[in-house]
């Protein structure tokens, strides 16, 4: 039972373009999403979250909107760099507890 | 500062071994998780740790699996009798969040993780 799912494996854009990564999700509880970035043999790194009562979150070049009726999210990134390309995960919290839920993992490939 | 580290960075070993795996958490971090990364899924939660004690063991996939902190500090994540199906990258994070307090957003830090290789 996946509850969060990026349904988009790979994701190829082009430098100084916009990257939109896309999330979905099926728990009503889940009350923070995050956005995390891999690159290879490192850990993922917190990039961006959001609370659930918030519909946006903006931090520099990154942007996070959250549908809640939709129960959709996703991760703008604009302009893009080829330093971006990594592998993203979308994750959520479960309300009052501090385990995460992630996702499969969209990787970005941006070329110049 | 010094961020998470585990190791070793890779363990192979053979069906049915013993196999630990050391997580050290940036000082002075409450909190620890560890996680489970199979080939091509997302991080799956295994154990979270407040101070000594496991505060949620919901995702251990089974009694082969154990994890401890006995100094709030240091952990260890103990595999018995380890099968091909365990093969994965063992990830550990922390954070400063300590318990009851209010949750505004749950940054976890990573380290690199541990490839466990089950032959």
């Amino acid at each position: 039972d996946q509850q969060v799912k990026q349904n988009s494996p790979s994701l190829s854009v082009q430098e100084g373009r916009i990257s939109i990564l896309n999330c979905d999700y099926t728990n009503s509880m889940f009350d923070y999403f995050l956005w995390y970035k891999k690159y290879p043999a490192e850990g993922p790194t917190f990039l961006i979250s959001i609370s659930s009562i918030k519909d946006k979150n903006e931090d520099g070049r990154f942007t996070v909107f959250l549908n809640k009726s939709a129960k959709h999210l996703s991760l703008h990134i604009v302009p893009s760099q080829p330093g971006d390309s990594a592998v993203y995960f979308c994750a959520a919290s479960v309300y009052n507890t501090d385990k995460l839920i992630f996702g499969t993992g969209t990787r970005l490939q941006v070329f110049p | 500062g010094a961020g998470v580290s585990q190791t070793p960075s890779n363990k192979v070993t053979e069906k049915g071994k013993y196999v630990e795996l050391r997580c050290d958490p940036i000082s002075g971090h409450t909190a620890l998780y560890w996680y489970r990364q199979s080939l091509g899924q997302g991080p799956e939660f295994l154990i979270y740790f407040q101070g000594t004690g496991a505060a949620d063991d919901s995702g251990l996939p089974n009694d082969r699996f154990f994890a401890v902190r006995p100094e709030g500090s240091v952990s260890t994540l103990k595999i018995q009798r380890t099968e091909r199906g365990d093969s994965a990258v063992y990830l550990c994070a922390s954070s400063s969040r300590t318990s009851g307090e209010s949750k505004r957003y749950n940054e976890q830090f990573f380290g690199p993780g541990t490839r466990l290789t089950v032959l």
